[in-house]
C-alpha cells in the first residue's frame, strides 16, 4: 500500500524567505515522488519528479526537494519565495515501473506575503 | 503541441442524471487517467485506460465508468448522478513507455455541479 502525508496544510511565508513544504511517504514498493502545484482555476502543473538517479531533484522555478530514504520524506524547497509561487502543493507517491495510479497528498496551500 | 483538452469545462446536472465527459490526451501519448477532486476528499484516483483497456481502477463505485478510443481519446460516465459527484475532474495523459518514470500531464479539468 502507498500512502503520502503532508505535514502543513497551510504555509505562509514572506516574499524573499524560504519555502519549505514537508511531505512523508509510505510504500511497499520503490516509490516514484512527484511533487505538483495547482494555481487557483488551473490545472497541475509538475514541479519534479525523484528518479533513483539522485536524491535531489531540481524543477522549475526554482523549486527542489531532497529524497531521504530512512526518514521516508520528501520536502519541497525555496531558496527565496516569489508572489507567482502562491498556490496548493500536492506531493504523489506512484508505484515505479509504469503504474499509472497516482496518491496524492492532501495538499499543502502556500500563501506568499509581500 | 497541444496540451491535454477536456471538454465541457463546466457542467450542471440534475440529480439521477448522467453524464459524458471527455478527454483528449497529448499527441503520442498511450495512458489516460482520470482524477476526482474534492474539498473533503482531495485528489482520488479513478481509473486509467491503456490501449483501449482499464489498466488500472481506484475504489469508486461502479456508477462511474470509463473508455477509451483507438485514438487513446478517452470518455467517463458517471450514472445515477448524486449531490456528492460535484467535484472538479481532471484527466492525465503520460506516454506509457515501457520501464519509464511516466510523467502525467494534466488536463484543465470539468467542472460537475450536481443539484
Amino acid at each position: 500500500a502507498q500512502s503520502v502525508t503532508q505535514l502543513d496544510s497551510h504555509v505562509s511565508v514572506s516574499e524573499g524567505t524560504p519555502v519549505l513544504l514537508r511531505c512523508n511517504y509510505s510504500s511497499s514498493y520503490s516509490p516514484s515522488l512527484f511533487w505538483y502545484v495547482q494555481h487557483p482555476n488551473k490545472g497541475l502543473q509538475l514541479l519534479l519528479k525523484y528518479t533513483s538517479a539522485a536524491t535531489l531533484v531540481k524543477g522549475i522555478n526554482g523549486f527542489e526537494a531532497e529524497f531521504k530514504k530512512s526518514e521516508t520524506s520528501f520536502h519541497l524547497t525555496k531558496p527565496s519565495a516569489h508572489m507567482s509561487d502562491a498556490a496548493e502543493y500536492f506531493c504523489v507517491v506512484s508505484r515505479s515501473g509504469g503504474y499509472n495510479k497516482l496518491i496524492f497528498g492532501a495538499g499543502t496551500r502556500l500563501a506568499v506575503h509581500p | 503541441k497541444a496540451g491535454v483538452t477536456q471538454t465541457p469545462r463546466y457542467l450542471i446536472k440534475t440529480r439521477g442524471q448522467q453524464v459524458t465527459l471527455s478527454c483528449s490526451p497529448i499527441s503520442g501519448h498511450r495512458s489516460v487517467s482520470w482524477y476526482q477532486q474534492t474539498p473533503g476528499q482531495g485528489l482520488q484516483f479513478l481509473f486509467e485506460y491503456f490501449s483501449e483497456t482499464q489498466r488500472n481502477k481506484g475504489n469508486f463505485p461502479g456508477r462511474f465508468s470509463g473508455r477509451q478510443f483507438s485514438n487513446s481519446r478517452s470518455e467517463m460516465n458517471v450514472s445515477t448522478l448524486e449531490l456528492g459527484d460535484s467535484a472538479l475532474y481532471l484527466c492525465a495523459s503520460s506516454l506509457a513507455v515501457a520501464g519509464s518514470l511516466d510523467e502525467q500531464y494534466f488536463g484543465p479539468g470539468t467542472r460537475l455541479t450536481v443539484t
